[in-house]
C-alpha cells in the first residue's frame, strides 16, 4: 500500500513565524502535491513537483514556497505565517503516467492554526 | 481551465435510503473524472474514476458514478447507504493531456441518519 505521511497532525504557530510542513511518500512516486482545504472551497492546489528540484505553481501559491531535495520528500514553507493561512494542508503523491490517469494518494493532513 | 461544481454542500439521508451526489464540470479539453471520499479526521481516498469506455463506473463500498458528456456531469450514486458512509465527498477533474493536477469541487457532506 502507498503511504503518504505528514510530519504533524496539528500545528499552532504565531503570526510572522516561518513554518515548515513536511510530507514523505514511500512508493517512489515522481509527482507530489500540496493542497489546502477550506470549508466551502474544497481543495485548492498550492504547488506541485514532477521531479526532484522541480516545482510548479498551482492555483494559490502566494505566501508559500516549496522544496524537493529528495524524491520521497516534499516540503511546504510559509515564509511568514499569517492568520489567513490557518487551514488544513494536504499532501498527495502519484506515479507519473503520460496519459495522466494516475491516482493521487493523500496524507492525513496537517491542521495549521496561525494566531 | 477546468472548474467543478458540486451542487449540494450538504446531503442528509436516512440509513438504507438511496443517495445521489451531483457533480458538474466545465472544461475546454478532454478530462478524466474522479470521486474522492474523506472520512472524519482522515485524508482523501479514491472512490472511483472515469478514464474511458463504459460511462458507468463502479467503485469501492458499493458506489457508482455515471459520466454524461452532453450534460458534463459525473453524479455519484449508492442504492442503499450505511452509517459508515458519513463523510465528505469530492468530485475532481484532470486534463487528459497537460498538467497532472486535479481540480476539485467544493465538496458535499453526506450525513446518514439512523
Amino acid at each position: 500500500d502507498v503511504k503518504v505521511t505528514q510530519s504533524s497532525r496539528y500545528l499552532v504557530k504565531r503570526t510572522g513565524e516561518k513554518v515548515f510542513l513536511e510530507c514523505v511518500q514511500d512508493m517512489d512516486h515522481e509527482n507530489m502535491f500540496w493542497y489546502r482545504q477550506d470549508p466551502g472551497l474544497g481543495l485548492r492546489l498550492i504547488y506541485f513537483s514532477y521531479d526532484v528540484k522541480m516545482k510548479e505553481k498551482g492555483d494559490i501559491p502566494e505566501g508559500y514556497s516549496v522544496s524537493r531535495e529528495k524524491k520521497e520528500r516534499f516540503s511546504l514553507i510559509l515564509e511568514s505565517a499569517s492568520t489567513n493561512q490557518t487551514s488544513m494542508y494536504l499532501c498527495a503523491s502519484s506515479l507519473y503516467s503520460s496519459g495522466g490517469s494516475d491516482t493521487q494518494y493523500f496524507g492525513p493532513g496537517t491542521r495549521l492554526t496561525v494566531l | 481551465a477546468q472548474s467543478v461544481t458540486q451542487l449540494d454542500s450538504q446531503v442528509p439521508v436516512f440509513e438504507e435510503a438511496p443517495v445521489e451526489l451531483r457533480c458538474n464540470y466545465s472544461s475546454s479539453v478532454s478530462v478524466y473524472l474522479f470521486w474522492y471520499v474523506q472520512y472524519p479526521n482522515q485524508g482523501l481516498q479514491l472512490l472511483l474514476k472515469y478514464l474511458s469506455g463504459s460511462t458507468l463506473v463502479k467503485g469501492i463500498n458499493g458506489f457508482e458514478a455515471e459520466f454524461n458528456k452532453s450534460q458534463t456531469s459525473f453524479h455519484l450514486r449508492k442504492p442503499s447507504v450505511h452509517i459508515s458512509d458519513t463523510a465528505e465527498y469530492f468530485c475532481a477533474v484532470r486534463e487528459i493531456q497537460g498538467a497532472q493536477k486535479l481540480v476539485f469541487g467544493q465538496g458535499t457532506r453526506l450525513t446518514i441518519n439512523p
